[in-house]
């Protein structure tokens, strides 16, 4: 059972836009910055967004981020693809003596 | 371009110690602001943070893997270990080194490992 919460699925055909919803609790989501992550089958995880909804560079602006109160989510605008991958959503959690909590990871199919 | 590479058994018998070297080069270990940090998945499943330390020795685990991991730090050799005690079929990860930035608010991992599967069974 992940402390963040992730759809485990999600789909879009190609130039849609898609959210992916992360929920979290006051001390992760709540209280600490998310950042998303895409790993491609067979692969690392990468960085998507940092700080909520910073992108570094090399990573199309048709990915962004927000957060709202113990919510986040990852948007995909133009789907392409090359998209169809796995998404994980992060944050710090404060609770305990602190740790690094993930989302269950949300697989974005492209029809 | 940092890399980071893992090396270490890809078998391991239940109950021993799952033993696993992140390698780093083209930059230093020795980095402020920066954690290195352990990260497993199992097959088809979730990202897992296993656990953190800094250059200077200071570590922090996740509370649920803490009573059975050790993760040190050799600057000399720009290398940082994993030690997993008392392993079952459940261990059976890939696990993935991986460095991260800490500047708060900001902090995200940014160079990982290509990851290593590690097998429990005997």
């Amino acid at each position: 059972q992940s402390v963040l919460t992730q759809p485990p699925s999600a789909s879009g055909t190609p130039g849609q836009r898609v959210t992916i919803s992360c929920s979290g609790s006051s001390p992760n989501i709540g209280t600490n910055t998310v950042t998303w992550y895409q790993q491609l089958p067979g692969t690392a995880p990468k960085l998507l967004i940092y700080n909520n909804n910073q992108r570094p560079s090399g990573v199309p602006d048709r990915f962004s981020g927000s957060k709202s109160g113990t919510s986040a989510s990852l948007a995909i605008s133009g789907l392409q693809s090359e998209d169809e991958a796995d998404y994980y959503c992060a944050a710090w959690d404060d609770s305990l003596y602190g740790y690094w909590a993930f989302g269950g990871g949300t697989k974005l199919t492209v029809l | 371009q940092l890399q980071l590479q893992e090396s270490g058994p890809g078998l391991v018998k239940p109950s021993e110690t799952l033993s696993l070297t992140c390698s780093v080069s083209g930059g230093s270990i020795n980095s402020n602001n920066y954690y290195w940090v352990w990260i497993r998945q199992p097959p088809g499943k979730g990202l897992e943070w296993i656990g953190s330390i800094y250059y200077s020795g200071s570590t922090y685990f996740n509370p649920s893997l803490k009573s059975r991991v050790t993760i040190s730090i050799d600057t000399s050799k720009n290398q940082f270990s994993l030690k997993l005690g008392s392993v079952t079929a459940a261990d059976t990860a890939v696990y993935y080194c991986a460095r991260a930035l800490w500047l708060l608010p900001i902090y995200y991992f940014d160079y990982w490992g290509q990851g290593t599967l590690v097998t429990v069974s005997s």
